[in-house]
């Protein structure tokens, strides 16, 4: 059975720093997702990460695969007050099943 | 139409009440799913439904009965819930073709509170 870890569960971090989110699966997965999710709202989409090495990057989120360490990261570079939410990583394999992470739930401090 | 939307969007009701929650896209997807989330909590899969028909229920309870009446919707018929089936119930729908890589399109979701 197909688990997700993501590390850390809480992220409090001050506007302009950098850090990383860590998302480690245990079996074999052929794609990986990051999606945001904002207090008491619906699930976005963020990155779609598909084979070894990928690496995506929108403003200032940018998430990378490594498919034999079975491990994802989803790095924040100066982050800004408006990127805190609830960060979710999910792998899946196959067609149909996703597994998610616990979350990571992010509060950028000013 | 690239969104997946959701009726309704808060819903309360009584552990006697009958109703049921509806989920619509219209991007051709075949494939549709619906979640549970519990506050702080990342979402569980409840079923699937994969060219219409029921392909995963994970051991959901059977006072939740899905239904795919086509394509485009799905439903969750809701009937003598608990307290603590108060949830965020999202809906869910990829293309759902072989190959694809089956990026999951999430609807708005319904609060629910049961009391």
């Amino acid at each position: 059975e197909l688990k997700v870890e993501q590390n850390p569960l809480f992220l409090s971090m001050q506007e302009g720093k950098n850090y990383t989110i860590y998302c480690n699966y245990s079996t074999t997965s052929d794609r990986l997702y990051w999606y945001r999710q904002d207090p008491g709202k619906s699930l976005e989409s963020l990155f779609v990460l598909l084979s070894n090495g990928a690496v995506k990057q929108e403003g200032r989120l940018m998430a990378s695969l490594d498919t034999k360490a079975r491990l994802s990261t989803l790095h924040i570079t100066a982050a800004v007050h408006d990127l805190s939410a609830t960060y979710f990583c999910a792998a899946g394999f196959g067609n149909e099943k996703l597994t998610f992470g616990t979350g990571t739930r992010l509060t950028i401090i000013p | 139409d690239t969104e997946v939307t959701q009726t309704p969007k808060h819903l309360v009701m009584g552990m006697t009440n009958k109703k049921s929650l509806k989920c619509e896209q219209h991007m051709g997807h075949r494939a549709m799913y619906w979640y549970k989330q519990k506050a702080k909590k990342p979402p569980e899969l409840m079923f699937v439904y994969s060219y219409e028909k029921l392909s995963i229920n994970e051991s959901v309870p059977s006072r939740f009965s899905p239904e795919c009446p086509n394509s485009s919707l799905l439903n969750l018929h809701l009937h003598a819930l608990q307290p603590e089936d108060s949830a965020l119930y999202l809906c869910a729908s990829s293309q759902g073709l072989a190959g694809g890589h089956n990026e999951q399109f999430f609807g708005p979701g319904t609060r629910l509170t049961v009391l």
